[in-house]
This record gives structure tokens, C-alpha cells and sequence, in this order.
């Protein structure tokens, strides 16, 4: 069973344009969803996390909005650039514990 | 911020020899660590946990005496992958949790691409 499901699976956005990628998930005793940004060849990189206390967070051009009782986050990249073109993966998990991993989104941004 | 690394980046064996995969968080101190695998265009597939001084836990469907895992240390975990064969050619990538309060980010390697002739 899926514990997060992501899409969509590939997104391409113009240089300067809103990049969204959805996640959603099933366990509500999930208590912290990261966000990683993977190149190609390389190991994920954390960007940005939020715990389910708050409805956003915000840092740099990178923003999570989260929905508790719709179960879902969603990360906005404002501004998207060229070098933003990468996969991310959507996690969940409960303190202390694994990660369960969305399914990845290949992000291209077009100059 | 947090730095984990992976010895090798890339490696290419013979088939049925084994590799040994060395993962190590250089700025603090990892009391769990996680070996995962990654195929070409797909997400990251947890192979085990291991915590520092005791026996890794696999996930279902790993084989444990094939996929050797060692935490000798906190800054320190090995994958083996024993008698290794084709299929076992894959990206495996570990991370690294710091046991610091309420932290409970992961920080990953920069993984290790494993090429079994």
C-alpha cells in the first residue's frame, strides 16, 4: 500500500513560472513531511520540511502548504528556474521513524 | 548543515564477488542509518535500518545474509553485497539520522552506483 501518493509524475514550466507538485497521505499519525530534491547521479538533498502544527512554511522561493484535514502537502517553487529542473520526492513520517516516500516528480524548467 | 558521505561513488565488479559500500556522517553523530536503493527513474526503496551497536532491521523482501549491514559506530554503517550479480546492479544510497532531540530529518549520501558485470 502507497502510505504517499504524488503527482504528477513530470512537470515541465517555464522559466519564471509556479512549479506545484501535490502529496498526499493516509496516516494521520504522520507528524513531519520533507521535501528532497534529487539531480541526476546524486543522493536526495533535504530543501524544505514542515510539521502538521502549521499550514505553510516558507523559505526562499521554495513554499510548503499543508492540509491537515484534506491530508495533503504541496510544494510551490515560485520563480522557477532552470537549475530548479531535478526529481522530488515527498516523504512522510513519525518521529523516530522511516521514511515513506512519494513516487517522484521530474521537474523541467524551460529557459 | 549536516554531511553525510559514501565511499564508493561508483564501482564495477565481477559477478559473484562482493562490494562493500562505506557510509559515514562527518558532522554528527548517526544513532540510525538507512541503506536504500534506487532504480533508474524510480523512488527510493528502503532496504534496512540499522542502529548503531545492534542488528540492522530489513524491510520485507530483503535478503539479509546477501545484503550485509554493519553500524559499528555513529559515524559509521557498511553495506555488503555479498556474491553480487547482475541484478544487483543499482544505485544504493544511505542516510543518516541525527538522535538530537526532535530532529528527525534524514541527510542522505551522494550514493554509490554499483555496475555487476
Amino acid at each position: 500500500q502507497q502510505q504517499v501518493k504524488q503527482s504528477p509524475q513530470s512537470l515541465i514550466v517555464q522559466k519564471g513560472g509556479i512549479s506545484i507538485i501535490n502529496c498526499a497521505y493516509e496516516n494521520t499519525a504522520f507528524d513531519y513531511f520533507p521535501w528532497y530534491q534529487q539531480f541526476p547521479g546524486k543522493g536526495p538533498a533535504l530543501l524544505i520540511a514542515i510539521r502538521p502544527d502549521v499550514s505553510e512554511k516558507k523559505e526562499g522561493r521554495f513554499t510548503i502548504s499543508f492540509n491537515k484535514s484534506a491530508k495533503q502537502f504541496s510544494l510551490h517553487i515560485m520563480d522557477s528556474q532552470p537549475g530548479d529542473s531535478a526529481t522530488y520526492f515527498c516523504a512522510a513520517s513519525f518521529t523516530g521513524n522511516q521514511f515513506y516516500f512519494g513516487t517522484g516528480t521530474s521537474l523541467t524548467v524551460i529557459p | 548543515g549536516a554531511v553525510v558521505s559514501q565511499h564508493p561513488s561508483w564501482v564495477i565488479c565481477k559477478s559473484g564477488t562482493s562490494v562493500k559500500i562505506e557510509c559515514r556522517s562527518l558532522d554528527f553523530q548517526a544513532t540510525t542509518m538507512f541503506w536504500y536503493r534506487q532504480f533508474p527513474k524510480q523512488s527510493l526503496m528502503l532496504m534496512a535500518t540499522s542502529n548503531e551497536g545492534s542488528k540492522a532491521t530489513y524491510e520485507q523482501g530483503v535478503e539479509k545474509d546477501k545484503f550485509l549491514i554493519n553500524h559499528a559506530s555513529l559515524t559509521l554503517s557498511t553495506l555488503t553485497v555479498t556474491s553480487a550479480h547482475p541484478e544487483d546492479s543499482s544505485f544504493y544510497i544511505c542516510s543518516a539520522r541525527s538522535g538530537q532531540g526532535a530532529i528527525n530529518t534524514q541527510y542522505f549520501g551522494p550514493g554509490t552506483r554499483l555496475t555487476v558485470l
